[in-house]
């Protein structure tokens, strides 16, 4: 069955810090697509990327870089030099999309950034 | 703005109650989904249509249903609802299934409380 495992429930770190959070997945499949998304404070939920299980090589995007490693299963996800408006709540998902398209969502990481 | 209406915002009902809430998918999206997001059990998925059909189904319960209208709206119906019902229920969409799926787009959800 698939599962998403985010063990870290809440992380602050100071502005500027480097900060990675952390996802292990479990499925069966061999194709399977990997998500984050980051809920702000004002509760939407925003998406930041999808990465399918074919394709690991780590994604840079501005100040986020995510690492895939299907070795260990983990899909991890690193802001450099923090900000303020990266507090939220990031959560890793997991889609076995040749199966059906059910995306399943860790518990998610509350991250606080403090000024 | 992700272009996923849902309505209300807010519900607040009575136990034993039943509420209808409301999904407009973002426009050429054919997938629903709807989540609810509890403190304690973090964001599940509950249902997904796809072009009127249901697709996956997750942990929904009996009490509740969904469905998709040919305009492709959706509706999550809750009755005989409890205290533990109180969530925040978010709607998403997708323009495709499969291997063809992306990225989900959140509505900025309905929160609901039952007293």
């Amino acid at each position: 069955a698939q599962k998403v495992t985010q063990a870290q429930t809440e992380i602050s770190v100071v502005e500027k810090e480097d900060v990675t959070l952390d996802c292990v997945y479990e499925t069966r499949d061999t194709t399977y697509y990997l998500f984050w998304y980051k809920q702000p404070p004002s509760g939407e939920l925003v998406f930041l990327i999808r990465r399918n299980s074919f394709d690991e090589q780590n994604e840079i995007s501005g100040r986020y870089s995510w690492n895939f490693q299907k070795s260990t299963s983990s899909f991890n996800f690193t802001i450099t030099a923090s900000q303020v408006v990266d507090s939220a709540v990031y959560f890793c998902a997991l889609s076995e999309a040749a199966r059906d398209d059910k995306i399943i969502f860790g518990k998610g990481t509350r991250l606080h950034i403090l000024p | 703005d992700s272009g996923v209406t849902q309505t209300p915002k807010h519900l607040i009902t009575a136990t034993g109650q039943r509420v209808t809430l409301r999904c407009s998918p973002r426009s050429g999206d054919l997938s629903v989904y709807w989540y609810q997001q509890s403190l304690d059990q973090g964001l599940q998925f509950l249902i997904q249509y796809y072009n009127g059909e249901e697709r996956a189904k997750g942990n929904i319960l009996e009490r509740f249903s969904a469905q998709q209208f040919p305009d492709l709206h959706s509706e999550l119906n809750l009755s005989s609802l409890e205290l533990g019902d109180s969530a925040l229920y978010f709607c998403a969409s997708s323009e495709g299934t499969g291997d063809d799926l992306f990225e989900a787009f959140f509505g900025q959800g309905t929160r609901l409380t039952v007293v």
